[in-house]
């Protein structure tokens, strides 16, 4: 059984371009989560998704992100416009009740 | 809010030198309180769930404890390859509300 899946592993963009974040859950999960860690910082949560519904998204920034998880297809993490401070690693979880199992991430890098 | 608090903030042991990691914690409902570990450049990787006080899990070198307020991880005889970062994060009850909240974490560094 895989585990999760996240791609790209790195990800380097200009300031004011998008990036898209892609996470495949573990077979049988039907709960997604998407995590940032700032360098120095903690885990901080951003989004919880279910197929086509979004769950809580606390977390999120007000604006230039989203992130949805169609029917079919992976969980995309998607942010418009990136600044500097958008520099992260993105985590995905996926859950099929409690446990919540980490994808290995995403950097993204903004030039 | 929830909040997790782990400590020390790094830790230095030889290895063989039995030690505890400490994880205190504030949560409106405990539905679970987890244990991770990170290596550099990695993600996350699940050690233990503990969902009520009194309740204990062992694996391998380590073991985990919960009492209302913290949670221990306990490193028994550790190895060089138990270098990683420890994280904590609670899990609160309340609503459909799952998300986890953590720490920032515990380096542990184990020299041969």
């Amino acid at each position: 059984n895989a585990g999760v899946m996240q791609n790209p592993r790195h990800l380097v963009r200009r300031r004011g371009q998008e990036a898209r974040l892609r996470c495949s859950p573990m077979k049988g999960h039907s709960h997604v989560y998407w995590y940032r860690q700032l360098p120095e910082e903690g885990l901080k949560f951003m989004v919880y998704l279910q197929k086509e519904n979004i769950i809580d998204e606390s977390g999120m920034p007000k604006e230039r992100f989203s992130a949805e998880f169609p029917k079919e297809g992976p969980s995309i993490l998607r942010i418009q416009q990136v600044v500097r401070g958008d520099s992260a690693a993105y985590f995905c979880a996926s859950s099929p009740s409690v446990e919540q199992f980490f994808g290995p991430g995403t950097r993204l890098t903004v030039l | 809010e929830d909040q997790v608090t782990q400590s020390p903030e790094a830790l230095r042991l030889q290895e063989g030198e039995s030690s505890s990691l400490n994880c205190s914690y504030t949560v409106s409902g405990l539905r679970g309180l987890f244990w991770y570990r990170q290596d550099p450049g990695k993600g996350p990787e699940f050690l233990f769930t503990l969902y009520s006080a009194g309740e204990e899990k062992e694996k391998e070198r380590l073991k985990a404890t919960l009492t209302k307020k913290e949670s221990f991880l306990h490193i028994t005889a550790p190895k060089p390859e138990d270098s990683a970062t420890y994280l904590c994060a609670v899990q609160g009850n309340t609503g459909a509300n799952s998300k986890l909240t953590f720490g920032k974490g515990i380096t542990l560094s184990v020299r041969p």
